[in-house]
């Protein structure tokens, strides 16, 4: 699997946007884009997936750069609890055998 | 639904002992993984069962873990004879087969004295 880079650690204001973003230049054509988030002490939670197109749902938008070598994860209005260590991952279609494989993380400060 | 429900979630025990961790996937899930998570390696997979059988154990560190999902609605992960390295976070997560969606369970604090 493509492997991702993250900035190790980043800060928001409160009710402002969050744009956490993800390099992966070494990305397959059949390889999609995850979102997970780990909050303190809970297991990792799923957030958005994207191939090609940008991607929104109830908690977040995902941009992704039309050479697909980078995204970005955006938080509307960011809030305490989206306090969290954010995971960007790459991988072919679990019915391909894809599997999650979790780098680092960006770990986000939601801050009041 | 319940999520993904595991057990115990915190367990300390002495070097040389048996750990079981016990994982019930969501039900109708038939995809379900078994994760690590430490300070030093990050959240690493171990194995993944697809319909009960074992597609890959590649990430199962050595011989003294073992994993076994007897049916589609239970499945343990066993350390035997464990050791204090062996402490960490661990995570079940299941998924419909096919899914693109993990959903993972509290996780089991295990703590290897």
């Amino acid at each position: 699997d493509a492997k991702t880079t993250q900035p190790t650690s980043m800060d928001c204001a409160e009710g402002r946007a969050a744009n956490l973003p993800c390099n992966h230049s070494t990305i397959s054509g059949n390889e999609y884009v995850y979102w997970y988030r780990q909050i303190h002490s809970q297991g990792p939670q799923y957030i958005i997936h994207g191939l090609k197109n940008n991607e929104t749902n109830e908690m977040a938008s995902l941009i992704i750069t039309e050479d697909r070598k980078s995204s970005t994860l955006i938080l509307p209005h960011a809030t305490l609890r989206d306090t969290a260590v954010y995971y960007c991952i790459v991988r072919v279609p679990s019915n391909q055998g894809g599997k999650l494989i979790f780098g680092q993380g960006t770990e986000l400060s939601v801050k009041p | 639904d319940a999520g993904v429900i595991q057990s115990p979630r915190h367990e300390v025990t002495e070097m040389g002992q048996e750990v079981t961790l016990r994982c019930k996937p969501i039900s109708g899930h038939n995809s379900l993984f078994w994760y690590r998570q430490t300070m030093m390696r990050g959240l690493e997979l171990l194995i993944y069962f697809n319909n009960n059988v074992p597609i890959d154990d590649s990430g199962m560190p050595e011989d003294r873990f073992s994993a076994k999902m007897p049916n589609a609605s239970f499945s343990t992960l066993k350390i035997q004879p464990s050791e204090p390295r062996d402490s960490a976070v661990y995570f079940c997560a299941s998924t419909r087969q096919g899914g693109q969606t993990q959903y993972f369970g509290p996780g089991t604090r295990l703590l290897v004295l």
